[in-house]
Order: structure tokens, then C-alpha cells, then sequence
């Protein structure tokens, strides 16, 4: 079965730091680019950052760039999204997520982590 | 970025009905090497998001065949031949030709 468990989420006043994590088991992790997704209480799918399946390669959001970091250890099948200078338009629930785009199936989503960024 | 236009936003429908939902890009979506990235996802209230359609038409393994999706360039449609109760929730399209993917405001499905 394959799993995407999320965690490191909560609250956090504006301008601190987060670092959310994805636990990755039942298919070739170090094999799939990964991405991570947010969504905003009540609102849409925002697409934010993308990393290759050996983690050199990075995109990320302009509205996340600079303060957003992604990367991976396929060593322990481990993503992560380090937050920096976090605003309260962050807030949202972020999930982990493989999307192939070349390829059917293989199309898996965590269950998300909600981020509050609050005073 | 490519903007990606649904509509409609909201779309009651009676159980057993067709339903057809529109997705409009800001620019083509036909990637260099031919193929075109455009995914339609469902989420049903409560839950993550599933990807029901990859490359516009390709159904997902266990995706049930009422769904289709069609379209090319900048037009992309998701049909449903006959709602069933468990297709109610939001539907996005998502592209993946372009940096940095997008996705759709997303249409609402509601069974009347």
C-alpha cells in the first residue's frame, strides 16, 4: 500500500520558520519527482514546489521563492519543506504528492498538514 | 504562467444526469515533445485529491469509464455520462506543461 504521511504543521506567528516533513513507503521513492501543494481553508489547489527524484532539481512557486525550501532523503525515503518567513497567506493545508505527468498511475497524495500562521 | 479558466464554478446536477466541465488555458499546453500535460483531479469533501485523468484523456487505473476527458491546445472538457452520489466534491484541472504548474479555480459538483 502506499503511503504519504505529512507532519510537522501548527501554528506559527508571521516571520517564523516551519519545516514539514513526508513519509514516503510502498513504491520506488528515490524513483519519483515530487511536489508539494497547498490549499487554503475553503479555497483552491495551489501548486507550490517540485523536486526532481534525485533532489538536484528544484521549481518553485514565485510566491514561495526565496523563502521556501524543498528537498529529499531517498536514503529514508523522507521529503521536506523547510518555511521561512512565513506570512499569514501561508496558511493552508499542505500536501505531499507525486504527479507524473509523462506516465498513468503512480498519482499519490498525503492526507495534508495544516499551517497556521497567525499572531 | 498559464492561467486556467474552469467553468462553470458551481454545478448542481441530478443523479443520472451528464455534467460537463469546461477548462481553459492562457496558452497551449502542448509540451515541446508532443505530449499534453493537462490532469483532471477530483476532491471529495473531506479528502485529498485523486487525479481521475492524465495527458487530457487517460483515465487512472480504477477511475470508473463514465469519466472522459477530451480537448487539445487550450480547450480541455471533463464529462461525466451519468452522476452517480459519490461524484459529488470539487474538480480541478491541472497543467504540467509549463512552469510552474497550475491548476484551476475548481468546479464544485453538487447532486441534486
Amino acid at each position: 500500500e502506499v503511503l504519504l504521511v505529512e507532519s510537522g504543521g501548527g501554528l506559527i506567528r508571521p516571520g517564523g520558520s516551519l519545516r514539514l516533513s513526508c513519509a514516503a513507503s510502498g513504491f520506488t521513492f528515490s524513483g519519483d519527482s515530487m511536489n508539494w501543494v497547498r490549499q487554503a481553508p475553503g479555497k483552491g489547489l495551489e501548486w507550490v514546489s517540485w523536486i526532481s527524484p534525485d533532489g538536484r532539481t528544484r521549481v518553485d512557486a514565485k510566491s514561495v521563492e526565496g523563502r521556501f525550501t524543498m528537498s529529499r532523503d531517498n536514503a529514508k525515503n523522507l521529503l521536506f519543506l523547510q518555511m521561512t518567513s512565513l506570512r499569514e497567506e501561508d496558511t493552508a493545508v499542505y500536501y505531499c504528492a507525486t504527479i507524473p505527468m509523462v506516465r498513468g498511475g503512480g498519482a499519490y497524495w498525503g492526507q495534508g498538514v495544516l499551517v497556521t500562521v497567525s499572531s | 504562467d498559464a492561467v486556467m479558466t474552469q467553468s462553470p464554478l458551481s454545478l448542481p446536477v441530478t443523479l443520472g444526469q451528464p455534467a460537463s466541465i469546461s477548462c481553459r488555458s492562457s496558452e497551449s499546453l502542448v509540451h515541446t515533445g508532443g505530449q499534453t500535460y493537462l490532469n483532471w483531479l477530483q476532491q471529495r469533501p473531506g479528502q485529498s485529491p485523486r487525479r481521475l485523468i492524465y495527458q487530457v484523456s487517460n483515465r487512472e487505473t480504477g477511475v470508473p469509464d463514465r469519466f472522459s476527458g477530451s480537448g487539445s491546445g487550450t480547450d480541455f472538457t471533463l464529462k461525466i455520462s451519468r452522476v452517480e452520489a459519490e461524484d459529488a466534491g470539487v474538480y480541478y484541472c491541472m497543467q504540467g506543461t509549463h512552469w510552474p504548474y497550475t491548476f484551476g479555480q475548481g468546479t464544485k459538483l453538487e447532486i441534486q
